[in-house]
């Protein structure tokens, strides 16, 4: 079975900070990796997927298989990137499902 | 593009009343929709995959009778909770896959607020 473990419930950063939202994951096969946002009172959205190897709101996360983890930077935070963070796998290719991890609160302050 | 919408945005009701909520994707086709369900701060649980035309996939240690799901249309499906308790209080997320596009990313609905009195 596939497991997304954030190990950070919360962080707090000043505003053009790094910042570093971390994810790993454990699944014996190759997986598919995302990060979904959520802003406050909106809905659930697409960030990235590690396919893609693209960088949004300058946000870019590496997959690395070798430390099975799946890491979310952003070398300047802004205000408005406080939201929650989800990490989100897919594991199998025949198979649409996700598995979340816990999720991250990122609070920006100026 | 890529819009799904939820219905109702929230409702309350009484212990063993049965509630639906609806799921539609405005311009897209979806023939796998996905059902989740929300505690306050904590992730989302996948409850059940919707297949449109056949049953849905329950994942473990959710209750097919008492989260009915029907996928009648390429663009609707629908979770009813029956004879809801106040346990079934909760925030219900759908999410669908725009099966004409190649990328494999789910579109979120903005979620149902239950609840049970």
């Amino acid at each position: 079975a596939q497991r997304v473990t954030q190990p950070e419930k919360l962080l707090s950063v000043f505003k053009g900070a790094p910042v570093e939202l971390k994810c790993n994951y454990s699944y014996s096969g190759s997986p598919e990796l995302f990060w979904y946002v959520q802003y406050s009172r909106q809905r659930l959205q697409l960030l990235l997927r590690h396919i893609s190897r693209e960088s949004i709101k300058g946000f870019t996360a590496d997959l690395n298989k070798g430390e099975t983890s799946f890491h979310l930077k952003k070398p300047f935070a802004q205000e408005e990137d406080s939201a929650m963070y989800y990490c989100a796998l897919r594991a199998c290719s025949n198979d649409y499902k996700l598995s979340f991890g816990a999720g991250t609160t990122v609070t920006v302050r100026a | 593009g890529a819009v799904v919408s939820q219905h109702p945005s929230w409702v309350i009701c009484k212990s063993g009343t049965s509630v639906k909520i609806e799921c539609r994707s405005l311009d897209f086709q979806a023939t796998t929709m996905f059902w989740y369900r929300q505690f306050p701060k904590q992730s989302l649980m996948l409850m059940a995959t919707s297949n449109e035309g056949s049953k849905a996939t329950y994942e473990q240690g959710v209750e097919k009778d008492k989260f009915l799901i029907n996928h009648a249309s390429l663009t609707l499906s629908t979770l009813t909770v029956t004879s809801a308790h106040p346990e079934d209080s909760s925030f219900y997320i759908c999410s669908a896959r725009d099966q004409g596009r190649l990328e494999k990313a789910q579109y979120f609905g903005p979620g149902t607020r239950l609840l049970v009195l």
